[in-house]
């Protein structure tokens, strides 16, 4: 079990600027999430995958945020045109169709 | 709708005191409810669950918590702080719905003294 790995760590970008970030699952997990942490909040959900199926979006997630999930493996968050208020912690978490998540260390966006 | 309330941003307490961290829910569904750590830099670690067994719920690291229905409460508890318990705690819920999507508090940063 390698966990949930998230790529990059950290990413700095200007606004306007279009960023993406991966995240590679547990291999035997069928079920992705995406959830954004902003500074002194907790974490907040934007999408999740089953398998290569995106089955829900929060109203949080603009047209500008795009997530992939291509043959229910590793999975891309895209964000168009960056704002300042992008600027978060960028979480990925997966499972086996269950409740018992595992979560990444996460992806750090600044949007300057 | 469901959502969190964690009482206190931040909790102070000595190494080997009493640690309480509090969580209230509103849920229309019995809930699923869950606690987990956080470090800095670093994602979320479950410490433990409750899915509508006992409502007392044994975690890693020697913290439980209790679910009270007719307080809508789930308050994690340890009996003694260690420092290396210094982190972010947040109390999340989840419906019964088939996305097991979670719904977090704002999260309670304990912080122990020497």
């Amino acid at each position: 079990d390698t966990g949930v790995s998230q790529d990059p760590r950290h990413k700095i970008t200007k606004r306007g600027q279009n960023v993406t970030f991966r995240c590679d699952p547990i291999s035997e997990h069928n079920r992705l999430y995406w959830y954004r942490q902003t500074l002194g909040q907790g974490p907040e959900f934007l999408t999740y995958f089953q398998n290569e199926a995106q089955l829900e979006k929060s109203r949080l997630l603009s047209d500008r945020f795009s997530a992939e999930r291509p043959k229910g493996s590793f999975s891309t968050l895209e964000i168009q045109r960056t704002e300042q208020g992008d600027s978060a912690m960028y979480l990925c978490a997966s499972s086996l169709a269950g409740l018992r998540y595992t979560f990444g260390s996460g992806t750090r966006l600044t949007v300057v | 709708a469901q959502s969190v309330t964690q009482l206190g941003s931040h909790v102070s307490v000595s190494e080997g005191a009493l640690v309480l961290l509090r969580c209230n829910y509103s849920s229309s569904v019995p809930p699923y409810l869950f606690w987990y750590v956080q470090y800095p830099n670093q994602g979320l670690q479950l410490l433990l669950k409750y899915t509508s067994a006992a409502t007392l719920v044994k975690g890693i690291n020697g913290f439980e918590a209790e679910f009270k229905k007719s307080e809508t409460s789930f308050h994690l508890t340890k009996p003694s702080a260690h420092m290396s318990d210094a982190a972010e705690y947040f109390c999340a819920v989840s419906g019964r719905d088939s996305s097991y999507k979670l719904i977090f508090g704002s999260g309670t940063r304990l912080l122990v003294r020497p």
